[in-house]
């Protein structure tokens, strides 16, 4: 099981906007600003997305856009594409021995 | 451009060993924290290991700790993990990333597959 939970599916129609949750604990999302944003195409490695809630690397659209509220991370997709679809998966650090740790990822279906 | 190879992966037996490495390019690596994140098949990321830039602080996965050994040479631009004692549920695409600040990995390389099985 783990540590962060997200939705195992979302879905959306290209142009729309969809939202992608990451809850955790006072221990990570909540109580630390180091969550990001990775997206996984099949057979691919994954892409940085979103860094320090809500950052973003150059070169990463601004279609993509991260916050957080409490407990709760949230990666917002607005103008959905059909190369958006794709797994997405959340990562926090956290006071617990291990530092890091990911959420179990989100299959974001464009239909 | 930052390019990272893994290499090392394939079939072994449950118990054995395999030495996986991870070649950097494109950037200065001996600046850079580096990670190993694992990713069995059909599941997701799941964190490994980190090591510090001059080798001084490492981290496990209570899953891998006391069997697996993250090391690197930055002479050699590489990054390593000594995976003993290995079980069936260790059978993973194994990737390597930088990290390119506190808890963010920015660039991952393409992965190598260990599979477990007798």
């Amino acid at each position: 099981q783990s540590a962060l939970t997200q939705p195992a599916s979302v879905s959306g129609s290209p142009g729309q906007s969809i939202t992608i949750s990451c809850t955790g604990t006072s221990s990570d999302v909540g109580g630390y600003n180091y969550v990001s944003w990775y997206q996984q195409h099949p057979g691919k490695a994954p892409k940085l997305m979103i860094y320090e809630v809500s950052n973003r690397p150059s070169g990463v659209s601004n279609r993509f856009s991260g916050s957080k509220s409490g407990n709760t991370a949230s990666l917002t997709i607005s103008g959905l594409q059909a190369e958006d679809e794709a797994d997405y998966y959340c990562s926090s650090y956290t006071s617990s021995s291990t530092l890091e740790v990911f959420g179990g990822g989100t299959k974001l279906t464009v239909l | 451009q930052v390019q990272l190879v893994e290499s090392g992966g394939g079939l072994v037996k449950p118990g054995g060993s395999l030495r996986l490495s991870c070649a950097a390019s494109g950037f200065t690596f001996s600046d850079y924290y580096m990670s190993w994140i694992r990713q069995a098949p059909g599941k997701g990321l799941e964190w490994v290991s980190y090591i510090s830039s001059s080798s001084s602080y490492t981290n496990y996965a209570d899953s891998v700790k006391g069997r697996f050994t993250i090391s690197r040479d930055n002479a050699k631009n590489s990054l390593y993990l000594q995976m003993n004692s290995l079980r069936a549920e260790d059978t993973a695409v194994y990737y390597c990333a930088r990290r390119g600040g506190d808890y963010v990995l920015d660039y991952w390389g393409q992965g190598t597959l260990v599979t477990v099985s007798s």
